[in-house]
């Protein structure tokens, strides 16, 4: 499975867009990208999954450039209620794939 | 009513004390995960089965076993229990699912259970 480094932690202000960043150097052809959302005392919530390009919902994008080696979640205008801990993770297309997070990323969204 | 539900949802119990923790899923997924969350360590997988015959060890099952009694239920237990396996336990299940959808092994969690050990 791909491991996956990304920031501690960031802050950033109600109303801004915010854009968190994952390596994957040694991503596999079969991984996809997948981020979740964890706030305080709950269990972690699907936010966004791909595999290349650009993949948008109603919550966020996830951009992937062409070496796949690192990806971008944006979260436009965020709220004070982003506020929460972001895990990037690596999900291979098989059988096999037990999903591993890591410590993640804790977002900070100040007023 | 909850698709992934843990009891209980709190525990406090004592060195050396036999604890199980149990967990209900009405998705009917095959995949049943139990993760161990430690304040700045994220999560950490304990043990993971992805049908009723397989149960597989994560990166963290010294001091754990498991039960997954039917396509339903996965149940974790602390034979003796110590005082570093107090932490805020997380039960998720999951379905390969379609990769063409978005949402390929998306993995749904439980509310967890935040055990202290004295």
């Amino acid at each position: 499975l791909a491991k996956t480094t990304q920031p501690i932690s960031m802050d950033s202000y109600e109303g801004q867009e915010v854009n968190i960043t994952c390596s994957h150097n040694n991503i596999a052809t079969n991984d996809y990208i997948t981020w979740y959302q964890q706030f305080p005392s709950q269990g972690p919530r699907f936010i966004i999954q791909g595999y290349k390009t650009k993949v948008t919902n109603e919550v966020a994008s996830l951009f992937i450039p062409a070496d796949r080696k690192s990806s971008t979640l944006s979260l436009p205008r965020v709220s004070l209620s982003d506020t929460a801990v972001y895990y990037c993770l690596g999900s291979r297309g098989n059988r096999d794939d037990k999903i591993i997070f890591g410590k993640g990323t804790r977002l900070h969204i100040l007023p | 009513d909850a698709d992934v539900t843990q009891t209980p949802r709190n525990r406090i119990t004592k060195t050396g004390k036999r604890i199980m923790l149990e967990c209900s899923q009405t998705k009917g997924h095959d995949r049943m995960y139990w993760y161990r969350q430690d304040p700045g360590l994220g999560l950490r997988l304990i043990y993971y089965s992805f049908d009723v015959k397989d149960i597989n060890k994560g990166e963290i099952s010294d001091g754990y076993s498991v039960s997954r009694q039917a396509q339903a239920k996965f149940s974790l237990s602390l034979e003796s229990a110590i005082p570093n396996q107090t932490a805020l336990y997380f039960c998720a299940t999951s379905e390969p699912g379609l990769a063409e959808t978005g949402s390929y092994n998306e993995q749904f969690f439980g509310p967890g259970t935040r055990l202290t050990v004295l």
